[in-house]
């Protein structure tokens, strides 16, 4: 049971690049998250899965896009990156739905992203 | 807008002092939850516990204690005779009803965390 996995763990991108941060789970659950931690910001909500095929923005979407393919998978896909979007990226999961709230979040290990 | 603040940026004490760090939360939802996580220096964020808005019994769970004020918006986290392993980041976090502030996401509001470091 490995909980939520990230890959990559480290990328470096140049300005203008794309690329995608995937994210699985194996807990069975509805809803995923994803989220940004900036030094003395902590983290901030990017986007939010209640469930497969639905996605909401959270506090921070601009420069990102979303995927919810399945139940277990949610990646972040970054178009064209730039330098604010430096930061260390992490990916949770949990049981909550659409109108509940309040279940623990799981979190994967996180992927550090710098951009040049 | 829901809104967590931790204002102590960073605490540092000897071991086995006894330390608390501060939360106090804003929200105008009256159904919501708080969480206290923990970032040792490795990064990976770890549950320390879950409180929902109708409990305020205060919990306590082993050396942790956790301090819930409805009438403070307060939800202090005390470690009693602190640790060298107990060095990290630990924040604080506020979730309401989805929808509640106009959005529809369900996630989590953090605090700007708090780095405690226990020397030896």
């Amino acid at each position: 049971n490995a909980g939520v996995t990230q890959t990559p763990k480290f990328q470096v991108l140049k300005t203008g690049q794309s690329m995608t941060l995937q994210c699985a789970q194996d807990m069975n659950h509805n809803s995923m998250y994803w989220y940004r931690q900036d030094p003395g910001m902590g983290l901030r909500l990017i986007y939010y899965s209640a469930s497969e095929g639905t996605t909401d923005k959270g506090e921070v979407p601009n420069g990102y896009n979303v995927s919810r393919l399945n139940k277990r998978e949610f990646s972040l896909r970054l178009e064209s990156a730039a330098p604010s979007q430096t930061s260390v990226y992490f990916c949770a999961s949990s049981e909550t739905g659409r109108g509940g709230a309040g279940n623990e979040q799981f979190f994967g290990p996180g992927t550090r992203l710098t951009v040049l | 807008a829901q809104k967590v603040t931790q204002a102590q940026t960073e605490i540092s004490v000897v071991e086995k002092e006894d330390v608390t760090l501060d939360c106090v939360y804003e929200t105008r939802d009256t159904t919501y939850y708080l969480f206290w996580y923990k970032q040792p220096p490795s990064g990976e964020l770890v549950f320390l516990i879950r409180r929902n808005s109708f409990d305020e019994q205060n919990e306590i769970s082993g050396r942790y204690s956790w301090n819930f004020q409805k009438s403070t918006s307060s939800f202090n986290f005390t470690i009693t005779a602190s640790q060298v392993v107990d060095s990290a980041v630990y924040f604080c976090a506020l979730s309401e009803r989805p929808g509640y502030s106009g959005g529809g996401a369900d996630g989590l509001t953090f605090g700007k965390g708090t780095h405690l470091i226990i020397q030896p």
